[in-house]
């Protein structure tokens, strides 16, 4: 199984501070069509899991462009440009070019 | 509006089983493969099976394979996930998703 190594575990900034969040995978996230299954998403306090991200970089609908994705082959990132109070929470990458779909282990962003 | 409404979560005791459904709506159902995922109280998300857009396959990690099972029904536009020789450990709110979009979860308590 393909295994998504995040880092950092925690962080924690300052309103309107810019903040990266790495995610690594153990094999290569290119699919044979040319795509890459390589998403984020925000868990909120008490909420479900949200898409932030997909396709490494495609910024879902109604998802604020502080919020950036990037990246290629086994090594992506996701950057928030001037976190908000409302960004707090736990953000996981998750890839589905290869079954089993697999996790990060989540990064916690915390607020100053 | 896509919709993922989660049901048949409980307090069950060990070793019973329990039967998980989501109804699905806003959404060509039968395009997309559909998962379940867990998250036990205060840790990540775990994959724990999916299913093609067909119901023709399926998929389970080692720790459910065997005593879960996922399942369909495309013209009630359903997925289930029935659960047998249930754990302690395989206590966890339950959510149903295509990634791109997430149920609110039902809460499955495996205790005596």
């Amino acid at each position: 199984d393909v295994v998504l190594t995040q880092t950092p575990p925690t962080l924690s900034a300052t309103i309107g501070q810019s903040v990266s969040i790495s995610c690594r995978s153990s094999q290569s996230l290119l699919h044979s069509n040319g795509n890459t299954y390589l998403n984020w998403l925000l868990q909120r306090p008490g909420q479900p899991p949200q898409l932030l991200i997909y396709l490494v970089s495609r910024l879902e609908s109604g998802v604020p462009n502080r919020f950036s994705g990037s990246g290629s082959g086994t090594d992506f990132t996701l950057k928030i440009s001037g976190v908000e109070a409302e960004d707090l929470g736990v953000y996981y990458c998750v890839q589905s070019t290869h079954a089993p779909l697999t996790f990060g282990s989540g990064t916690k962003l915390e607020i100053k | 509006e896509v919709q993922l409404v989660e049901t048949g979560g409980g307090l069950v005791q060990p070793g019973r089983s329990l039967k998980l459904s989501c109804v699905a709506s806003g959404f060509t159902f039968n395009n997309y493969w559909m998962s379940w995922t867990r998250q036990a109280p205060g840790k990540g998300l775990e994959w724990v099976a999916s299913i093609t857009n067909s119901g023709g396959s399926t998929y389970y990690p080692d720790s459910v394979k065997g005593r879960f099972t996922i399942s369909r029904d495309n013209a009630q536009n359903t997925l289930y996930l029935q659960m047998n020789s249930l754990r302690s450990e395989d206590t966890a709110t339950y959510y149903c998703t295509r990634i791109r979009d997430w149920g609110q979860g039902t809460l499955v308590t495996v205790s005596s």
